[in-house]
């Protein structure tokens, strides 16, 4: 029954060593976001795609990018990891119509930890 | 810019206790409001959601109201138990790009003990 799903659930990679999280869904929503989540602090978003179209948040490092090759999935690359960016990292989906906000579902996340 | 804060940061109680947390926001334009809970070390559990023309959503023990004039939202607990121990974070969005952007509350830490 699970509807978002992320792997890893714990990713350990070390300093500058590129890694990549995988999140996929059994919504066929057409919305993904990636969020980050530091320690004690509320999840902050880095970017989302709205079917194909990659939107990035002002504030997101150009260390972070992201892949959505069909609407299942969604990937999050971090190009050369920081001590700065252990976290963890939350996927959602959600299913736009119209303007109206719609409930966002989101996955166990991925806990990452650099070394 | 949108800030969301909750209160109380954290909130012990025991067991069967009736309780209530708040959450308030500053730009009242808003198109809804969302209820979380996350256990530690996990991901988030959507719990209710409030579309900006609704006053109350209730799902059994839980309750939320949202008053946008005052830019506020209560979620009401029934009844607590111990396995309602977690972080409740409220959530506000912001179309943005063709999604919603959402701002999340600072959260309650809440403890409920036997």
């Amino acid at each position: 029954d699970a509807m978002v799903i992320q792997n890893p659930r714990y990713q350990v990679t070390q300093f500058g060593k590129p890694v990549t999280l995988s999140c996929s869904q059994t919504l066929n929503h057409n919305v993904m976001y990636w969020y980050q989540q530091k320690s004690s602090q509320a999840p902050k978003l880095l970017f989302h795609y709205y079917d194909k179209d990659f939107n990035n948040e002002a504030d997101t490092p150009d260390n972070f990018q992201s892949r959505r090759p069909n609407t299942s999935f969604c990937f999050l690359d971090i190009r050369s990891p920081g001590l700065g960016d252990a976290a963890m990292y939350l996927c959602a989906t959600s299913n736009k119509k119209g303007l109206a906000g719609e409930t966002q579902y989101f996955g166990p996340g991925t806990r990452l930890l650099v070394l | 810019k949108q800030e969301v804060t909750q209160i109380p940061a954290a909130l012990s109680v025991p067991e069967g206790e009736n309780l209530v947390l708040n959450c308030s926001f500053t730009d009242s334009a808003i198109y809804n409001l969302q209820w979380f809970r996350q256990d530690p070390g996990k991901g988030l559990t959507s719990l209710l959601l409030i579309q900006s023309s609704q006053r109350e959503q209730t799902s059994g023990r839980l309750n939320a109201s949202l008053d946008k004039s005052s830019g506020r939202s209560t979620l009401y607990i029934a009844a607590s138990q111990p396995g309602d121990s977690a972080t409740y974070l409220c959530a506000v969005p912001l179309l943005t790009g063709g999604g919603n952007k959402l701002t999340f509350g600072t959260g309650t830490q809440l403890k409920v003990e036997l």
